[in-house]
């Protein structure tokens, strides 16, 4: 299996524009994902699904921030608009079975530098 | 409310040297407990994880953990550090529950030296 695909790998923008994360999970995981890491907070758990449906989003810091996940293999994370404390680390993960007992997989992470 | 505390930002040991890393978490039930590892540029790969039977979980890489519940602890260890453990280490805290989810630590960076 090719894990869990995110894109683009890095996204520098300027502020007030639209930025989209995309994110492919593990074939057959039911959860997935979305963290912000950075310095300061640390890694933070945005928002998840369960079966495409979101279950917790209480980690969602505004409402430029939005996740979609329209089918089983895609989910996305949309900024609109952008702000310079955005910039941070994304990344999703997905895992078979309940959030907080089973091995999340983590992808590589889209890095997003808002100017 | 559920959380992991790590007492440590930042560790230096030898390649060679045992190392210890500390965490703390607070859960209401029976928690479930996760050990990640993050490598410069990469995503999070689980080392080990522990929610019933022996204390003392066995990882990849060597490494173990002892889940203590009197001292609300799981502290990893590793007898041998390697310098390709240079990394950062999360530990995470979860549970069963329809809105189960995993908490992390702040993380512990270590740097091993030569």
């Amino acid at each position: 299996d090719a894990g869990v695909i995110q894109s683009p790998r890095h996204e520098v923008t300027e502020m007030g524009q639209e930025v989209t994360l995309r994110c492919k999970p593990i074939s057959g995981h039911d959860y997935l994902f979305w963290y912000r890491q950075t310095m300061m907070r640390g890694l933070e758990l945005l928002i998840y699904f369960n079966n495409n449906v979101p279950i917790d989003d209480s980690g969602m810091p505004e409402d430029r921030f939005s996740a979609k996940m329209p089918n089983a293999s895609f989910s996305t994370l949309k900024i609109q608009p952008s702000e310079p404390r955005d910039s941070a680390v994304y990344f999703c993960a997905s895992s078979l079975g309940l959030a907080g007992v089973e091995t999340q997989y983590f992808g590589p992470g889209t890095r997003l530098l808002v100017l | 409310a559920q959380s992991v505390t790590q007492p440590d930002i930042h560790i230096t040991v030898s390649e060679g040297a045992s190392l210890e890393l500390r965490c703390n978490y607070s859960y209401g039930a029976t928690p479930y407990l996760f050990w990640y590892v993050q490598s410069p540029g990469q995503g999070l790969q689980l080392l080990l994880k522990y929610f019933s039977g022996d204390t003392l979980v066995q990882g990849i890489k060597g490494f173990e953990a002892e889940f203590k519940r009197s001292q609300s602890s799981f502290n990893l260890r590793k007898p041998s550090v390697h310098w390709s453990d240079a990394a950062e280490y999360f530990c995470a805290v979860g549970g069963t529950g329809t809105a189960s989810k995993l908490t992390f630590g702040t993380g512990t960076r270590l740097q091993v030296t030569l």
